[in-house]
């Protein structure tokens, strides 16, 4: 069985683009989170879909973040335009059931680098 | 504040002896704890959750306690092996069913050295 995959594994932008970092959970898992580290700190939630509705996203930085899930697959996650502070990685996560408690699958991560 | 803490300080122990680490956490009544292994390069990887009515989970070589009196929860690397050697994150659930978010500590990096 395929794992959470993260697209692209690294991304080096200017401050004032836009970046799109993609995730595709592991098939029919219903929870999609996303989660940024930057260097030096902890990991810190973002926001967290089930299925394709927003069920928290009380970690979104500003408004300069976009999260979508289309149709309750993979999720993109869009920072317009990119800061310096936006600098990290970024991590997906997914686990099977609405509504119940699992463990959390992870993706390797997007190492964004805004210059 | 809120806060989680784990051993700041890099571990190094030796071959075969028991690794434990530790995660204090202040002004959280987490439902559950985890404590997920997370290697350069990658992302987390689960290990084990305990319960806050749990007092301890083993499985194979790894055992976790949970103390909510002290707000404190302990890991054991039994017969440890230099294929431990890897940074080790404690992770809090704080919200109820349907609000999944886990809020982490800092990671503890652990060498086991041959």
């Amino acid at each position: 069985e395929a794992g959470v995959t993260q697209f692209p594994s690294h991304s080096v932008i200017e401050k004032g683009q836009t970046v799109t970092l993609r995730c595709d959970p592991i098939s029919g898992h219903d929870n999609l989170y996303w989660y940024r580290r930057v260097m030096g700190k902890e990991i810190k939630f973002l926001l967290h879909f089930v299925k394709e509705s927003k069920q928290d996203e009380s970690g979104m930085p500003n408004n300069r973040f976009l999260a979508e899930r289309t149709g309750g697959t993979y999720s993109t996650l869009k920072v317009q335009p990119a800061e310096l502070e936006d600098s990290g990685v970024y991590f997906c996560a997914s686990s099977p059931l609405a509504g119940g408690y699992n463990e959390q699958f992870f993706g390797p991560g997007t190492r964004l680098t805004v210059l | 504040s809120q806060k989680i803490e784990q051993n700041s300080e890099a571990l190094n122990i030796q071959e075969g002896k028991t690794a434990t680490l530790t995660c204090n956490y202040t002004n959280y009544s987490p439902a559950y704890l985890q404590w997920y292994r997370q290697d350069p390069g990658r992302g987390p990887v689960f290990l084990l959750l305990i319960r806050e009515n749990e007092k301890e989970k083993r499985k194979e070589r790894l055992k976790v306690t949970f103390d909510t009196t002290l707000k404190q929860s302990l890991f054991h690397i039994t017969a440890s092996q230099p294929a431990d050697s890897a940074t080790y994150l404690c992770a809090l659930d704080v919200l109820p069913p349907n609000n999944r978010k886990l809020i982490w500590g800092l990671g503890t990096s652990l060498a086991v050295n041959p």
